[in-house]
């Protein structure tokens, strides 16, 4: 087991790009979230996904961002027309069920960085 | 809404003391608490997972304990290595993960 994938490990995007972020979760695992750190600060809460729905998007911006994990392949964070408050490291968790019993592995992050 | 803090926010201690970090959130009505471990620019590494039905679990010199009737839970490090310097993170499991921001430990050689 590969353990939860993310890529790119780094990102670099000029203002106004767009930046689309990747996480593969484990194997047998159908539930993804995922976090943003800011430097020096830590994990926000963004979004909770299971396979083709939205559970709780309650800590994503309103505008610019968006997340989906389609039945095949991994799930993305998009962030469109990027700004300079936008470089953190975002983080995404897998688990292998909602039921609260289960424990939740996180990827190495992926550290966005906008110019 | 969970609200989770930890204390002390940093602490440096010499090679070999035993020491307790404290986590305590607002909600007491979550799934399980886990701690983890970042290093500097790097991913978590769980440490320790407590289901809400339990008290406490062990690994190897790390042993945490939860009380969610008070909302607190302690992650005690027996004899500390430099190995061990790292941000410490609580995340009680509700809805989502809410996370603490984390003490700084620095054990010093």
């Amino acid at each position: 087991n590969a353990g939860v994938m993310q890529n790119p490990r780094h990102l670099v995007r000029r203002r106004g790009q767009e930046a689309r972020l990747r996480c593969s979760p484990m194997k047998g695992h159908s539930h993804v979230y995922w976090y943003r750190q800011l430097p020096e600060e830590g994990l926000k809460f963004m979004v909770y996904l299971q396979k083709e729905n939205i559970i709780d998007e309650s800590g994503m911006p309103k505008e610019r961002f968006s997340a989906e994990f389609p039945k095949e392949g991994p799930s993305i964070l998009r962030i469109q027309q990027v700004v300079r408050g936008d470089s953190a490291a975002y983080f995404c968790a897998s688990s292998p069920g909602g039921s609260g019993l289960t424990e939740a592995f996180f990827g190495q992050g992926t550290r966005l960085t906008v110019v | 809404k969970q609200e989770v803090t930890q204390i002390p926010a940093a602490l440096s201690v010499p090679e070999g003391e035993n020491l307790v970090l404290n986590c305590s959130f607002t909600d007491s009505a979550i799934y399980n608490l886990q701690w983890f471990r970042q290093d500097p620019g790097k991913g978590l590494t769980s440490l320790l997972l407590i289901q809400s039905s339990q008290r406490e679990q062990t690994s190897g010199r790390l042993n945490a304990s939860l009380d969610k009737s008070s909302g607190r839970s302690t992650l005690y490090i027996a004899a500390s290595q430099p190995g061990d310097s790292a941000t410490y993170l609580c995340a009680v499991h509700s809805q989502n993960f809410v996370f603490g921001p984390g003490t700084r430990l620095s054990v010093l050689p």
